[in-house]
């Protein structure tokens, strides 16, 4: 069986500072892992994957996630938030299915 | 490609009644997921298809919901009869095999029974 959970229902930035969004992960063999963003009323969008090889993904909109195996985590981050970067991100672990983490709501504050 | 297409995007529909979502997948993706998002829930995985096949049903919450994929571009998820707490939001998603590549979603259909 595979889970993700995400620490943190809501997190709160101000513009410029850092965002890390937490995610950890339960995968009886290695996992493949994902990041997803959901926009008001939009379906989801790929913003990074995690499959094998460089453990460092760098995804779209400045964000990037650090595959970490000896903690299983795919933590999250961008250097300085944005005011669009405001929505919701799911981490999500696949093995012949995906399951999604419950999401972190990000606001940013200007 | 225009995408994970989900028809209608808002249906309105009164307890007891049957409801159909439909769903046409990216071309060429082989396998095929029904979410469904909810405040309380969260993302729930409801089903998934293989090349057409029904590989994990296990999410369906009951009898009342049943799901098809007749051909590789086309799916449909129904509720019969529908009932309030069916109400969220209905995701589809494809992706070009289960485990490597990125699911892609559509812009999903939100139901709402009364």
């Amino acid at each position: 069986a595979q889970s993700v959970t995400q620490l943190g229902s809501h997190v709160s930035v101000s513009e410029g500072a850092l965002v890390l969004l937490r995610c950890n992960y339960s995968s009886s063999v290695p996992p493949y892992l994902f990041w997803y963003v959901q926009y008001p009323n939009q379906g989801l969008q790929l913003l990074l994957k995690y499959t094998t090889g460089a453990t460092l993904v760098k995804g779209i909109n400045g964000f990037e996630a650090e595959f970490k195996k000896s903690e299983t985590s795919f933590h999250l981050t961008k250097p300085s938030a944005h005011m669009s970067d405001a929505a919701e991100y799911f981490c999500a672990v696949s093995r012949n299915d995906m399951r999604f983490g419950a999401g972190t709501r990000l606001t940013v504050k200007p | 490609d225009a995408g994970v297409i989900q028809s209608p995007r808002h249906e309105v529909t009164e307890m007891g009644q049957e409801v159909t979502l439909r769903c046409k997948p990216i071309s060429g993706h082989n396998s095929l997921f029904w979410y469904r998002q909810t405040m309380m829930r969260g993302l729930e995985l409801l089903i998934y298809f293989n090349n057409n096949v029904p590989i994990d049903d296990s999410g369906m919450p009951e009898d009342r919901f049943s799901a098809k994929m007749p051909n590789a571009s086309f799916s449909t998820l129904k509720i019969q009869p529908s009932e309030p707490r069916d109400s969220a939001v209905y995701f589809c998603a494809s992706s070009e095999n289960r485990d490597r590549t990125e699911a892609f979603f559509g812009q999903g259909t939100r139901l709402t029974v009364v």
